[in-house]
């Protein structure tokens, strides 16, 4: 079955590391996301990707950074610089942009990042 | 500006009786919108969507929407909860400006007595 995969499912960061979740898409969709969700709000959005080589800010971009290289993968870096990083992470992906189409977005299961 | 507002942050409901989530939105184009459904530690799933075809719109686990643009709203209703459906509900609103323009909702928490 085509899906989402994020790894891994907990994480643990010390001060002053930097860490990365891994998103793996076998959907061969071109667009990715990365959100962070807080307890009782709503889904924050980190860095999208439209194609390969791609990427934007989101509205919290700062302390975070990505790549994509290949179609299927978006990982994400939680760097030093990120002074509060203890959140729910998901990442998404769509056929295209969400926004250029009606598309939905399709969720992976997510990581957890806690500060130790 | 676009935004969404889910006017409920908990609604508890009975184990056989209506669900009713709201969701107001603001938007300066005929924007696309979602509803979404997340159990604990998983990721979103999507619930059914409107993209300007039918207004009352069918989902998945017998949950529908209904668009009304006088009202500014969408909202999700069931007409019988079952126990599976205590989730955390996501309304999400879509722009077709070309770029990326989606905003989602706070969220409203569903639960649901025996």
């Amino acid at each position: 079955d085509g899906g989402i995969t994020q790894s891994p499912k907990y994480l643990f960061r010390k001060e002053g590391q930097n860490v990365t979740l891994s998103c793996e898409q076998n959907l061969n969709h071109d667009a990715m996301y990365w959100y962070r969700q807080d307890p009782g709000q709503g889904l924050r959005l980190i860095y999208y990707s439209q194609i390969v080589n791609d990427f934007q800010k989101g509205d919290i971009a700062e302390g975070y950074s990505v790549s994509r290289e290949k179609k299927e993968s978006f990982p994400l870096t939680v760097t030093s610089a990120q002074k509060n990083p203890t959140a729910f992470y998901l990442c998404a992906s769509s056929i295209v942009l969400t926004g250029k189409s009606n598309q939905p977005q399709h969720f992976g299961d997510g990581t957890r990042l806690s500060i130790l | 500006a676009q935004s969404v507002t889910q006017l409920d942050s908990h609604v508890s409901v009975s184990e056989g009786t209506p669900v009713l989530l709201r969701c107001n939105y603001s938007s300066s184009y005929s924007p696309s919108l979602f509803w979404y459904v997340q159990h604990p530690n998983k990721g979103l799933q999507l619930l059914l969507k409107y993209t300007s075809a039918a207004t009352l719109v069918k989902g998945i686990n017998g949950f529908e929407a209904e668009f009304k643009k006088s009202e500014t709203s969408f909202h999700l209703t069931k007409p019988s909860a079952h126990m599976s459906d205590a989730a955390e509900y996501f309304c999400v609103v879509s722009e077709p400006t070309g770029g990326f323009k989606t905003i989602f909702g706070a969220g409203t928490r569903l639960f649901v007595k025996a």
